[in-house]
C-alpha cells in the first residue's frame, strides 16, 4: 500500500469549514484514498472514500486531484465534536492486503 | 443497524497470564479484523480472520492467536502476557465482497500489570 503524508496538527474554528490535505505521490491505479478519523480513546470511524471522482456524504467531502498524487477531506462546518485525528489511509481492494495501514494522521482541534 | 461490539471493554491481567478478547461483527459481515494501539503509537494490525479460517496476520509473535466462529464472531486470544502488550484492541469488519470499508468496534483496553 502506498505510503501517505499529513500535517501533524491543524486547528479549525468551529462553523467553519475544516479542509485537511493528504499526500500519497506513490498511489498506484488500483488503490483507493480512505479517510477515517478517531476521537480519543475511541475505535476509528469510517468517514469517507474514493477512486478517482470528487466524492461527497453526510459526513465531508473528497476532492482528489487529477493526478491522484493527493486529496484533501473537507468537513464543512466544523463543530467541536470534529476534534479528533484524522487518517488517510491508502489501499488496494484486491489479494489478501485487506489491511489497513495506519500513519500517524492530522489531529484536528476544533476550537470555539 | 447494530455496529461492531467487543468485550469486555476493559481487562486487567498480569504478566504471564492469558487474555482473551471478543468480537461479534455487524450483521451479514463475514471478515474479522484485529488491531492493537498501544499507547502513543498507530494502530497495527494483528489479524484477518473470513469464513472461519485467517486470511492474513501482522507483525506479531504467534502468542498473539485468534479463531472465528461459525457466527463470524471472533477471539483474540493473547498468551505468555508482557507488559507491552498493554494497549487497545480494536476489532473491525466488513464485507468480504466489499473489503473497502471497515468499521470498528469500540475496543477492549487491556492492562498488563
Amino acid at each position: 500500500d502506498a505510503k501517505t503524508t499529513q500535517p501533524p496538527s491543524m486547528d479549525c474554528a468551529e462553523g467553519r469549514a475544516a479542509n485537511l490535505p493528504c499526500n500519497h505521490s506513490t498511489i498506484s491505479g488500483n488503490e483507493y484514498v480512505y479517510w477515517y478519523r478517531q476521537i480519543h480513546s475511541q475505535g476509528p470511524q469510517y468517514i469517507i472514500h474514493g477512486l478517482k471522482n470528487n466524492e461527497t456524504n453526510e459526513m465531508a467531502s473528497l476532492i482528489i486531484t487529477e493526478d491522484r498524487k493527493s486529496s484533501t477531506l473537507i468537513l464543512p462546518h466544523a463543530t467541536l465534536r470534529d476534534t479528533a485525528v484524522y487518517y488517510c489511509i491508502v489501499r488496494s481492494h484486491t489479494g489478501t492486503a485487506s489491511k489497513l495501514t495506519f500513519g500517524t494522521g492530522t489531529r484536528l482541534q476544533v476550537t470555539l | 443497524e447494530a455496529g461492531v461490539t467487543q468485550s469486555p471493554t476493559h481487562l486487567i491481567k498480569t504478566r504471564g497470564q492469558q487474555a482473551t478478547l471478543r468480537c461479534s461483527p455487524i450483521s451479514g459481515h463475514t471478515s474479522v479484523y484485529w488491531y492493537q494501539q498501544a499507547l502513543g503509537l498507530g494502530l497495527q494490525f494483528l489479524l484477518w480472520y473470513d469464513e472461519g479460517e485467517e486470511r492474513n496476520r501482522g507483525n506479531f509473535p504467534p502468542r498473539f492467536s485468534g479463531r472465528q466462529f461459525p457466527n463470524y464472531s471472533s477471539e483474540l486470544n493473547v498468551n505468555a502476557l508482557e507488559l507491552e502488550d498493554s494497549a487497545l484492541y480494536l476489532c473491525a469488519s466488513s464485507f468480504l465482497e466489499n473489503q473497502e470499508t471497515q468499521y470498528f468496534g469500540p475496543g477492549t483496553r487491556l492492562l498488563v500489570l
